[in-house]
């Protein structure tokens, strides 16, 4: 049981390339996050999928593409990156969608645009 | 728009001794949820603690405890008996009841547990 996996780990990106970071998770949840976390910043989040099919902005959505592939996969999208993209980005999880639902944490991904 | 201050970045503790992180919140919502995380320099976030906004009693987990004063809107971290493995980044969270996907979260207190 692997839990909230995200790949790469670090990347590093010149100014209008494009790129997705993938996430899964084997937990059997409904319900999927993505969040960026700047340099002494709380977590933000981007977007999420409450639940299969479905996606919705978060709070700062401008700049991604999510894709929520099936009940396990989620994937972040930038299609050209920016230097203020650069941050650590976190895929979570959680049964359901309900704010007593514990959100399980993915280990990040560290992505530099130069 | 829901704001949680954390008005400490940085706190330092004795091992074996108590420290106190503190965070306030705003929101105009009666029943909501609150967290604390802990986040090691290997970036994985750790869920510490839960409180439920409806519930008076102060949530607590081994040596980690809240004091919950939703009239004060504050909701503080206790650590107890301090060790070298609380050393981390520790982040307060609001979660709404419902459309809960929408988690506001503090920018986080840094603690350094000195030996």
């Amino acid at each position: 049981n692997a839990g909230v996996t995200q790949t790469p780990k670090f990347q590093v990106l010149k100014t209008g390339q494009s790129m997705t970071l993938q996430c899964a998770q084997d937990m059997n949840h409904n319900s999927m996050y993505w969040y960026r976390q700047d340099p002494g910043m709380g977590l933000r989040l981007i977007y999420y999928s409450a639940s299969e099919g479905t996606t919705d902005k978060g709070e700062v959505p401008n700049g991604y593409n999510v894709s929520r592939l099936n009940k396990r996969e989620f994937s972040l999208r930038l299609e050209s990156a920016a230097p203020s993209q650069t941050s650590v980005y976190f895929c979570a999880s959680s049964e359901g969608y309900r704010g007593t639902d514990t959100q399980y944490f993915g280990p990040g991904t560290r992505l530099t645009v130069l | 728009a829901q704001t949680v201050t954390q008005s400490q970045p940085e706190m330092s503790v004795q091992e074996a001794e108590t420290v106190t992180l503190s965070c306030t919140y705003d929101t105009s919502e009666s029943d909501y949820y609150l967290f604390w995380y802990k986040q090691p320099p290997s970036r994985q976030m750790i869920l510490v603690i839960r409180q439920e906004a409806y519930k008076q009693q102060n949530a607590t987990e081994n040596r980690f405890s809240v004091n919950f004063q939703k009239a004060a809107k504050s909701f503080s971290l206790k650590i107890s008996d301090s060790q070298l493995g609380d050393a981390a980044m520790y982040f307060c969270a609001y979660r709404r009841l419902t459309n809960a996907g929408k988690s506001t979260f503090g920018d986080g207190t840094t603690l350094t547990v000195k030996p």
